[in-house]
Parts: C-alpha cells; sequence; structure tokens
C-alpha cells in the first residue's frame, strides 16, 4: 500500500525556518517524481515545488523561489522542503504528492499545518 | 502562465446532473485534470487527461475540454459527491490549480 506522511509543521515567527519531510513507503521512491502542494487555510489548492527521481531538475512555483528548497534522499525513501524567510502568507496545509504516471498526483499525504505568526 | 477559472459554487439537486466549468485561454489546447476534495481530507482525483477515470472512480465522472472551457460532469449526484473540486493543468514544467468550486447537493 502506497503511503505517505508528512511531518515537521508547527508554529513559527515570520522569517523563520522550518523543514518539513516526507516519509513514502509501498512503492519504488526513486521512480517517480514528488511534489509539495499547499493550501492555506480556508483556501484553494497551490502547487509548490517538485523534483525529479533523481534529484537532478526541481521547479517551484514564483511566490516561493529563492526561500524554499525541494529535495530528496532515496535511500531514505524521504522528500524534504525546507522553508526559510517565511511569511504569513506561506501559513497553510503542506501535501507531499507522487507524480505518477500520465503526469497524475495519484497519492497524497495526509498533510501538516504550518503557521507562520507572531 | 495559464490562469484557470472555475465558478466559486455549484448547487444541484440530489440524482441530478452536476456541471463545473473550468476556464482559461486556449484551454482545450492542453490536458485539464481534475481533483475532488472532502473537509479535512486529502485531494483525489477523479479525472485526468480531460476524461479519463482513474480506477474506483465511479461511471457518473465524466469530463471534457474544448475551446477555453473544460467541464466534469458529474451524472446521478449523490450527497457522498459534495465536495469541493478543483481542476489543473501543466504549464510547461510547473502546475496550475484552479481556485476550486464548492458543490454543494441540496
Amino acid at each position: 500500500e502506497v503511503q505517505l506522511v508528512e511531518s515537521g509543521g508547527g508554529l513559527v515567527q515570520p522569517g523563520g525556518s522550518l523543514r518539513l519531510s516526507c516519509a513514502a513507503s509501498g512503492f519504488t521512491f526513486s521512480s517517480y517524481w514528488m511534489t509539495w502542494v499547499r493550501q492555506a487555510p480556508g483556501k484553494g489548492l497551490e502547487w509548490v515545488a517538485n523534483i525529479k527521481e533523481n534529484g537532478s531538475d526541481k521547479h517551484y512555483v514564483d511566490s516561493v523561489k529563492g526561500r524554499f528548497t525541494i529535495s530528496r534522499d532515496n535511500t531514505k525513501k524521504s522528500l524534504y522542503l525546507q522553508m526559510n524567510s517565511l511569511r504569513v502568507e506561506d501559513t497553510a496545509v503542506y501535501y507531499c504528492a507522487r507524480e505518477g504516471d500520465s503526469e497524475v498526483f495519484d497519492y497524497w499525504g495526509q498533510g501538516t499545518l504550518v503557521t507562520v505568526s507572531s | 502562465s495559464y490562469d484557470l477559472t472555475q465558478p466559486p459554487s455549484v448547487s444541484v439537486s440530489p440524482g441530478q446532473t452536476a456541471i463545473i466549468t473550468c476556464s482559461g485561454d486556449n484551454l482545450g489546447d492542453i490536458y485539464i485534470f481534475w481533483y475532488q476534495q472532502k473537509p479535512g481530507q486529502s485531494p483525489v482525483l477523479v479525472i485526468y487527461h480531460d476524461n479519463k477515470r482513474p480506477s474506483g472512480i465511479p461511471e457518473r465522472f465524466s469530463g471534457s475540454n474544448s475551446g477555453n472551457t473544460a467541464t466534469l460532469t458529474i451524472n446521478g449526484t449523490q450527497a457522498m459527491d459534495e465536495a469541493d473540486y478543483y481542476c489543473q493543468a501543466w504549464d510547461s514544467d510547473t502546475v496550475v490549480f484552479g481556485g476550486g468550486t464548492k458543490l454543494a447537493v441540496l
């Protein structure tokens, strides 16, 4: 069974940093692109970043470029999101998702809440 | 980049047909995906490549995409279909989601 479990969320002050993790199981992690998607409270979905199977290619939404870094460790079957210079508007539930065949996000984690507030 | 526009809300009576639209310039030239999200849950893919249903998704869900509008249609809508629905597209190497449509089954 495919499982994605996020962790690392919490309360952080504006300007602070946080590192999210996503532990994968039930599939060959190193064979898939992986993605982070976030959802602000009461708002819609926003794609954040994705990373190629071997980590050699990464893409970001403009609003996080230069502040967030996506990475992965295939030996640990884990996906990460390093978030620096956090802003109040980064407050959201952050989901990791697998990019399956046909460009779909076929499996999602349960999400981890990041709250940026003073 | 693509801008996907959805109506904030759609209402439908049980057993009737729900139609949710997603608009954008020349949308018919690209693939559209649809995700369902129920309160407190993670999104679930219901339609990919405009009109394909993943395994496990009921046949009452269908999709189309032409011109500037993609459409998600739910025939014989059930109470369990009440949820937020998001259209999604790939814009080169990045992803765009529509603002979401809250489907109320009244």
